[in-house]
This record gives structure tokens, sequence and C-alpha cells, in this order.
């Protein structure tokens, strides 16, 4: 079955410290997103890439790092400078970012220690 | 002013019925609507996308889209207690075709009462 990997579910952070949540997608996408929510928000886009070895920023990259070294995996750092890490991150990806719905995983839940 | 706006509800219906959820959007040029259903806890799932002014009917789903009055709608016929999840609106501003813009709402909570 094709989709969209994430893990783990739960994720908790010390303070000080880097953490990494990864996403795999076998759906041979090209576009692959973050999206972080917050309860009873809607989503805002961390970063995105179109290709292999591209990424951009999206609204609130500020804290978040990520890489897209291969087509199929676009891991998400969360580090120590983001402040208020605690939300439900979301990676998504479509076929391509021209117009196209966007299919999600299942979500990390990150919280802090 | 919110860009894409929904009403947080909860918004209660009986079985059976006809659910309606809208949303309205600030961006008049404004081309690609969605609408995700999330259960609580889990991750959004796609369940209708329109590009063009009206009705597209997907199975118990019709999504309406009204370009002059800046709203796009979701019915739900005949609604189950399935049914029940927060139903998030997305929108890609006009002058973009990247779905790197899309612009959520927060959603509204739908209850499907027996």
């Amino acid at each position: 079955d094709g989709g969209i990997t994430q893990s783990p579910k739960y994720l908790f952070r010390k303070e000080g410290q880097n953490v990494t949540l990864s996403c795999e997608q076998n759906l041979n996408h090209d576009a692959m997103y973050w999206y972080r929510q917050d309860p009873g928000q809607g989503l805002r886009l961390i970063y995105y890439s179109q290709i292999v070895n591209d990424f951009q920023k999206g609204d609130i990259a500020e804290g978040y790092s990520v890489s897209r070294e291969k087509k199929e995996s676009f891991p998400l750092t969360v580090t120590s400078a983001q402040k208020n890490p605690t939300a439900f991150y979301l990676c998504a990806s479509s076929v391509d970012t021209q117009l196209r719905p966007q299919h999600f995983g299942d979500g990390t839940r990150l919280s802090i220690l | 002013q919110k860009e894409v706006e929904q009403n947080s509800g909860p918004l209660s219906v009986p079985e059976g019925a006809i659910a309606s959820l809208n949303c309205t959007y600030s961006d008049r040029g404004s081309q690609s609507f969605f609408w995700y259903r999330q259960y609580s806890g889990k991750s959004p799932e796609l369940i209708m996308f329109i590009y063009s002014n009206g009705d597209k009917e997907d199975g118990r789903f019709t999504a309406q889209l009204n370009k002059a009055s800046q709203y796009v709608s979701l019915l739900i016929r005949d609604s189950q207690p399935s049914d029940s999840a927060t139903y998030l609106c997305a929108v890609i501003p006009g002058g973009y075709s990247s779905a790197s813009k899309i612009i959520f709402g927060s959603g509204t909570r739908l209850s499907i009462r027996p």
C-alpha cells in the first residue's frame, strides 16, 4: 500500500535538545511538506520541498530545519531554538506543487518534558 | 481579517439529515479549494477538491463554490455518526499555482447525534 509514514507517533523533548521527526513516502511524489497544528487551529506550513536537494521555508520556519537527500524522505529537526515546540506535526506529499491536493501522514505529537 | 474563515462549531446535526459546512475566504482571486476531514487525534484526510464555480458531487458529499460571494460549502447527505469530525477548509490564494501557498481554516467541529 502506498502512503506516508511518520515516526515516532509520540515524542518528548528535553530542554535544549534537538529532536528529529521522520517522514517517508512511497507514493513517488516530488513535493513534500511539514505542517504544525496547535489545538483548535489550522495547519501552518513550516518547510516544503519541491524536489530532491531543494527545500524552502514556509510561514513558521524559525527553530526548525529539514533535509531532502532522497525523494522518499523529508525529516524535520526541531531545534532547541524552537521555544514552543509542543504541537501536532504533520507531513504531507503531493505529486507536485502545482495545485495538487496533498495527502497526509498520521502525524507526530511532540511534547516538552 | 483571517484569510480563510470557518465557524468553529460544534455543529450538531441529527443522523440522516444534511450537514452544511461553510467557509469564506478573503482573496477574490483564489482558484483552488479543498475540504479535509480530521478525526480527533488523527491527520487530515482529503475528501473533496473543487476548482470551478458550481457544485461537485462525490457520493454523499457535495462541494459548492461561489466565487462571486467568496464562499465554499460542503454538504453531507444522510449524515452518519462516523461523519463526526472536524472539517478543514483550505484555499490556494490567487496569483499562486503552488500548493506550498495553501491556507487552512481552523476547522468546524461536526457532531452527528443518533
